[in-house]
Order: C-alpha cells, then sequence, then structure tokens
C-alpha cells in the first residue's frame, strides 16, 4: 500500500541554521504531496504543496520539491527561526482514494 | 471566514462507553475527514463524508461511525470504548473530496480509562 516515511527526530537547531527534513513516499499512481506543521495543542496547518513531479512548493520560506526519480519530498529552510519550532508532518494522497497517508511527525526545535 | 471548530476538546470516558464528537467545517467546504492521532505518530484516517455520505474509509472497525448534516457539520461516534481508542481526535475539511488540501480544528482529546 502507500506510505510516507520521514526522518526520525527531534531535530535540534539553532536559529538562522539551514534546515532540511527527509521525506520519502510509495505510491501507486501519481499522488499529490504536502508538509503540514503542528503547533503545540493545535491541529495541523498546511505549509506548503506540489502536485506533479518537479513541481516545487513553497510558503513561509519553506520549500520542497517533488522527486519522481527518489520518491522524495524534502523539506528545507534556509534559515529558522525560534518560531518555527513545532511538528512537521509529510503527506500524500492519490486521486480516487480519498484519504491522505501522514508521516509520523518530526519534531523541530529551534534554540536562541 | 470561519475555521473549523471541534468540541469538545478534551473528554474522559470509560472503557465499554460510548462518545460523540462534534465538527463544524469551514464556511464552504462540503466535505469531512476524520483522522485518529496517537501520541507521537500521524494522523491515520477514518472516514470521510461527502454530501452526507461516507464516501471512504479506513482500517477502523465499524464501532467507528459517522454523520454528516446538511450544514456540513459532522459528528463521529465510537462505541464499546477500548483504552486503544485514547488519542487525539481531528477532523478536517475540504473544498472536494478529491485532491483537496484538508484544513484540521485542533481536535478532541479522549481519554478512555
Amino acid at each position: 500500500g502507500n506510505s510516507v516515511t520521514q526522518m526520525e527526530g527531534p531535530v535540534t537547531l539553532s536559529e538562522e541554521a539551514f534546515l532540511t527534513i527527509n521525506c520519502t513516499y510509495t505510491a501507486t499512481g501519481y499522488p499529490s504531496l504536502f508538509w503540514y506543521v503542528q503547533y503545540p495543542g493545535e491541529g495541523l496547518q498546511l505549509l506548503l504543496k506540489a502536485t506533479k513531479a518537479d513541481d516545487k512548493g513553497s510558503n513561509k520560506g519553506f520549500e520542497a520539491t517533488y522527486r519522481k526519480e527518489t520518491t522524495s519530498f524534502h523539506l528545507e529552510k534556509g534559515s529558522v527561526q525560534v518560531s518555527d519550532s513545532a511538528v512537521y508532518f509529510c503527506a500524500s494522497t492519490t486521486s480516487g482514494t480519498y484519504k491522505y497517508i501522514f508521516g509520523t511527525g518530526t519534531r523541530l526545535k529551534v534554540l536562541a | 471566514e470561519t475555521g473549523v471548530t471541534q468540541s469538545p476538546t478534551h473528554l474522559i470516558k470509560t472503557r465499554g462507553q460510548q462518545v460523540t464528537l462534534r465538527c463544524s467545517s469551514q464556511s464552504g467546504h462540503n466535505t469531512v475527514s476524520w483522522y485518529q492521532q496517537a501520541l507521537g505518530q500521524g494522523p491515520q484516517f477514518i472516514f470521510q463524508y461527502y454530501r452526507e455520505e461516507e464516501n471512504g474509509r479506513g482500517n477502523f472497525p465499524p464501532r467507528f461511525s459517522g454523520l454528516q448534516f446538511p450544514n456540513y457539520s459532522s459528528e463521529l461516534n465510537v462505541n464499546a470504548l477500548e483504552l486503544d481508542d485514547s488519542a487525539l481526535y481531528l477532523c478536517a475539511s475540504s473544498l472536494d473530496r478529491d485532491n483537496s488540501p484538508l484544513h484540521f480544528g485542533n481536535g478532541t482529546r479522549l481519554t478512555v480509562t
């Protein structure tokens, strides 16, 4: 079946450091890919998405590129802030399945 | 626009009891999905409702059931609660049933003792 695998956390970085959170997927067909962020005590918020190969999603300084050849959708940010501390989830959905498959989440902690 | 709201925020139940969780969809959204998020895990798909009909279901037993109302609000019902049902239950609405970004509420934290 379809699955999403993301790097385990926690990831601890200093402010202004470069961030990469790895995400790979398996899917039949051509999934759409997403990154969601969950702040403490809140539900998930859509961070960015990409719907086809080579698309780049971006938002709030974060970006991720849909790589079909490596089945990956790694999240990057050039300079993290303390306010980016949260749990990040990679997710996929394939047309006709009506459901999202989420990874287990990666906790990011940014220190001032 | 009004976002997705869920009630209650926290709930404690005893094993064997029944529970109903409620969700109001974001304005303009006709689809609602429910997810279970165990501690330290990603959300797991329970089911989706589209135009008041169940449109897809994950690997959850029949004691998990739902409803969607004409105003697109929704309920999740769980009968015969088990200890493993303790989790954060997330409601998400979307513009359409397929390939449409999910908009989540803040969830209901259910504890079964």
